[in-house]
């Protein structure tokens, strides 16, 4: 079964960091692109990053470029998303999703909440 | 950036009815659009990717049309667990985008 767990998440102050993983099982993690989708409290789902199979090309959000970094460890199946700066903007719910045919997201993860405040 | 229209935002419906959700895209995003339902306190799950091509495991009530700027995701026939969050996403371009979502709702 593929599964995708994420951790990391909690209660941070502005200007804060934090990093997510999200510990991948039941596929060949190496094989596929992988994502962080995030959703405000009661708002719409937003992308914010993605990344190829050998963790060499990464993508980004204008909103979170220069202060989030995608990484990977295909020898430990894990993805990563370090946040850096972090504002009350960036306060939701962030999921890690694998790529299907790259860039369509399936499945998802169950989500790990991230609260920006002092 | 392309941006991604839903309409209409809530779709107030009884069981048994068909369900036509609509996406617009502001330019051309050929076939690279998906659909993906999303329950309360659940992730989203895909239903459609590459505008018509159901996922593993979906019903076949659900299917998807269109390309370049108009979408369709219709459910033919509406089942309890069908009332939800549905939002539409393309991969034609970087920033990945998706839909505002349309909410169908029991009527």
């Amino acid at each position: 079964e593929v599964q995708l767990v994420e951790s990391g998440g909690g209660l941070v102050q502005p200007g804060g960091s934090l990093r997510l993983s999200c510990a991948a099982s039941g596929f060949i993690f190496s094989s596929h692109w992988m994502h962080w989708v995030r959703q405000a409290p009661g708002e719409g789902l937003v992308w914010v990053s993605g990344i190829n199979n050998p963790g060499s090309s990464p993508y980004y959000a204008d909103s979170v470029k220069g202060r989030f970094t995608i990484s990977r460890d295909n020898a430990k199946n894990t993805l990563y998303l370090q946040m850096n700066s972090l504002s009350a903007e960036d306060t939701a719910i962030y999921y890690c999703a694998r790529g299907l045919y790259e860039n369509y997201f399936d499945p998802w993860g169950q989500g790990t909440l991230v609260t920006v405040s002092s | 950036e392309i941006v991604l229209t839903q309409s209409p935002a809530t779709l107030s419906l009884s069981p048994g009815e068909r369900a036509t959700l609509s996406c617009r895209a502001s330019q051309s995003v050929s076939s690279y659009l998906a659909w993906y339902q999303q329950k309360p306190g659940q992730a989203p799950r895909l239903l459609i990717y590459a505008a018509s091509n159901r996922a593993t495991g979906i019903p076949a009530r659900f299917s998807g049309s269109g390309s370049g700027t108009d979408f369709t995701l219709t459910i033919s026939s509406l089942e309890p667990e069908d009332f939800a969050v549905y939002y539409c996403q393309q991969r034609r371009s970087w920033p990945l985008t998706f839909g505002g979502g349309t909410n169908v709702e029991v009527k």
